[in-house]
């Protein structure tokens, strides 16, 4: 296993709600990165949490925010929310070169 | 275009088989290479690395040719184990430090 955990495991919400998924990294990994992967593609990245700062962006509207706590756990958190953002979402930690990147077990959210 | 293409699949290939996945890329300012493995409904798995000099990791070999910007993966004596969606993925250093993902070539293998 990586160590790297993240809750809820499952989630369903409606149309317009909110929602915040957790993702705790590695012991002594600094940095996280969040992934959507819809159906049948591979993970899009939204962006990347190095040491509490933003570290770089994916093309995701600004409806999708995030942060990172002093411990490097992180939280991604999705504003009015879109049957389209139905979706795998994963975190993955590093040490902030992107040689390795180790993926959590992923929060599936369905957006009904 | 997407910035990473692969052949979706499936490959379905008795036990034993060899195959081989293919895989192009857009940008030529990429700078690292990874493959991938994904089971149904888990979290990608860091298969191996992708260097320029080829590497090997057991059945699995790995290429990359950085003047046609395509990358390879050869799986030997496939094991119903090998089973699994495998993920193309490169690394644009364009300052996001983000991996940016292929659609993924799904592989069943069988007795």
């Amino acid at each position: 296993e990586t160590g790297v955990t993240q809750s809820p495991t499952h989630l369903i919400k409606t149309r317009g709600q909110q929602v915040t998924l957790r993702c705790s990294s590695q012991s002594g990994h600094n940095t996280v990165s969040w992934y959507q992967q819809a159906l049948g593609q591979g993970p899009q990245f939204i962006f990347q949490y190095y040491r509490e700062e933003e570290n770089g962006r994916g093309n995701f509207p600004p409806r999708f925010s995030g942060l990172q706590f002093p411990n490097y756990s992180s939280e991604l958190n999705v504003n009015a929310l879109e049957l389209d953002d139905s979706a795998l979402y994963l975190c993955a930690s590093s040490t902030g070169g992107v040689e390795t990147q180790y993926f959590g077990p992923g929060t599936r959210l369905l957006v009904l | 275009r997407k910035e990473v293409e692969q052949d979706p699949g499936p490959f379905n290939v008795p036990e034993g088989a060899t195959v081989a996945f293919n895989c192009t890329y857009s940008n030529s300012a990429s700078q690292s290479f990874f493959w991938y493995r994904q089971d149904c409904r888990k979290e990608p798995k860091l298969l191996m690395s992708v260097y320029s000099s080829g590497n090997e990791d057991g059945r699995f070999t790995a290429q990359l040719n950085r003047a046609s910007q395509y990358i390879s993966l050869l799986i030997r004596d496939s094991k119903l184990s090998d089973s699994a969606t495998y993920l193309c993925v490169v690394n644009i250093d364009t300052g996001r430090r983000a991996l940016t993902f292929g659609s993924g070539t799904r592989l069943q293998v069988q007795p």
